[in-house]
C-alpha cells in the first residue's frame, strides 16, 4: 500500500460552483497525477506533477488548475464546474525501484455536476 | 486522436482457457508499456510491464507480448479464473519509464464459470 488517499470521495455540486479535489500521499513521492476515467476514453490525464510547485498540462487539462505546494498533496481545482466534468477522477503516484517503474492510483472521487 | 487503441471493448473467456487482450499503438516512439487491471468502484492496479527492448516478460500466469514492427502489444492470461473479470488497461510511455502514461480505452473481461 503506497498510502495514497482522495478525498472526497464522493461529491455532487452544482454547474458553475468551483470544486477542489484532494490527493494526499505519505511516502514522499515526487510525481503526482490527476485522471479523469470516462466510458469509451479510458484513463486521460489532466496535469501532473514532477515536485513542489512543478507541474504540466496532460492531454484534458482545459477547465482544470492543480497546484503542490507541500510533496504530499496534490490538490485539483475545477473553477468554475460543468456537467461535462462530470467523471471519476484518480489520483496517482509514480513508484519507482530495482525493478518497477509504475504509476499507483488512489481510489478514486466520483463526481457530478448538476 | 487516440494514440493507444484497444479495440475490444469486451472479452468473455470460460475459466481455465487462455484471456487473450490486445493493445494497438500509432506512435512508434512509445518506449515502454504496462497492463493495468481495474474493479469496479477501486483504482487501477498495475499488473505487468514490458520495455521495448523486449519482446516478451512472464509474471505467473500473465504473459505480456510486444511486437514492435506491428505496433501491437497482448496480454495472455493462463489460466483464466473469475476474479480476472475486471477492465484491463494498456498504457505506453515516450520515455522508458513510468513518468508520463497514455492510456488505452480498456476491455473489459469477464471469466465465466
Amino acid at each position: 500500500d503506497a498510502g495514497i488517499t482522495q478525498s472526497p470521495r464522493h461529491k455532487v455540486t452544482e454547474t458553475g460552483t468551483p470544486v477542489t479535489l484532494r490527493c494526499h500521499q505519505t511516502e514522499n513521492h515526487r510525481y503526482m497525477y490527476w485522471y479523469r476515467q470516462d466510458p469509451g476514453h479510458g484513463l486521460r490525464l489532466i496535469h501532473y506533477s514532477y515536485g513542489v510547485k512543478d507541474t504540466d498540462k496532460g492531454e484534458v487539462s482545459d477547465g482544470y488548475s492543480v497546484s503542490r505546494s507541500k510533496t504530499e498533496d496534490f490538490l485539483l481545482t475545477l473553477e468554475s464546474a460543468t456537467s461535462s466534468q462530470t467523471s471519476v477522477y484518480f489520483c496517482a503516484i509514480r513508484l519507482t525501484g530495482d525493478s518497477t517503474d509504475t504509476q499507483y492510483f488512489g481510489p478514486g472521487t466520483r463526481l457530478t455536476v448538476l | 486522436d487516440q494514440q493507444v487503441k484497444q479495440n475490444s471493448p469486451s472479452l468473455s473467456v470460460q475459466e481455465g482457457r487462455i484471456s487473450i487482450l490486445n493493445c494497438d499503438y500509432t506512435n512508434s516512439m512509445f518506449d515502454y508499456f504496462l497492463w493495468y487491471k481495474k474493479y469496479p468502484a477501486e483504482g487501477p492496479t498495475f499488473l505487468i510491464s514490458i520495455s521495448s527492448i523486449k519482446d516478451k516478460n512472464e509474471d505467473g500466469r500473465f504473459t505480456v507480448f510486444l511486437n514492435k514492427s506491428a505496433k501491437h502489444l497482448s496480454l495472455h492470461i493462463v489460466p483464466s479464473q473469475p476474479g480476472d473479470s475486471a477492465v484491463y488497461f494498456c498504457a505506453a510511455s515516450l520515455t522508458g519509464t513510468a513518468s508520463k502514461l497514455t492510456f488505452g480505452t480498456g476491455t473489459r473481461l469477464q471469466v465465466t464459470l
